[in-house]
């Protein structure tokens, strides 16, 4: 069956450093995979797409990984401040799909001062 | 602009009673979405509108949930008679023709049922 894995657990760091997330996947050929922001009592932001045939993008201090035979994404944030406290989601896109993504549970991240 | 809007932010019914949520979103937006998140699972698809026609609606997860969006704008989504795991945070979500892989969410309906 189709899965896509996050940690659970939250992530704790301190202000300044590099947070790093993990999104695997399993039984997908995603056409695309994105990032969102969810604070709680709020809707999703996106933050990024990373398309099957794309290694790397970035946008400002966020860095997303894609790695299609290792079946992963890491999203990266650095100069971490506790503002980027909240919690990650992975989705992904399907090739001849519809566009619909289908989410991880998300990542908390705690960024302390 | 405003963002994709939800109401009511939060409602509490009994098990067996209806509830409509209403979804307002991006003005000039063709596409519509709803999706659901139940407590401790992630958050899954239920339905796709573009302007006033289903495109799918394989999420939706029994004939006790009924979408429509009139007109093509604004999208209702009604639970009768609801059940006890119908409580979740229920999402809408729009998008542009032509750019349907970038959705704004709205901050959804907590629907708690009793």
């Amino acid at each position: 069956s189709q899965k896509i894995e996050q940690n659970s657990e939250a992530l704790n760091i301190q202000e300044g450093k590099t947070a790093t997330l993990t999104c695997n996947y399993t039984n997908y050929s995603p056409a695309y995979l994105q990032w969102y922001r969810q604070d709680p009592g709020r809707g999703p932001v996106f933050l990024l797409l990373i398309r099957e045939n794309e290694k790397e993008k970035r946008k400002e201090r966020l860095k997303v990984t894609f790695d299609t035979t290792l079946k992963q994404s890491l999203f990266h944030i650095t100069a971490s401040q506790p503002a980027d406290s909240a919690t990650y989601l992975c989705a992904l896109a399907v090739s001849g799909g519809s566009y619909i993504p289908t989410f991880g549970r998300g990542t908390s991240l705690i960024v302390h001062p | 602009e405003a963002g994709v809007t939800q109401f009511p932010s939060h409602s509490v019914i009994e098990k067996g009673q209806t509830v409509t949520l209403r979804c307002d979103p991006i003005s000039g937006h063709d596409n519509l979405y709803w999706y659901r998140r139940v407590m401790g699972k992630e958050i899954k698809f239920l339905l796709h509108f573009v302007k006033e026609s289903k495109q799918d609606e394989s999420g939706m997860p029994n004939n006790r949930f009924l979408a429509e969006r009139t007109g093509g704008t604004y999208s209702t989504l009604k639970v009768q008679p609801a059940e006890l795991e119908d409580s979740g945070v229920y999402f809408c979500a729009s998008s542009q023709a032509g750019a349907q892989n970038i959705q704004y969410f709205g901050a959804g309906t907590r629907l708690s049922v009793l």
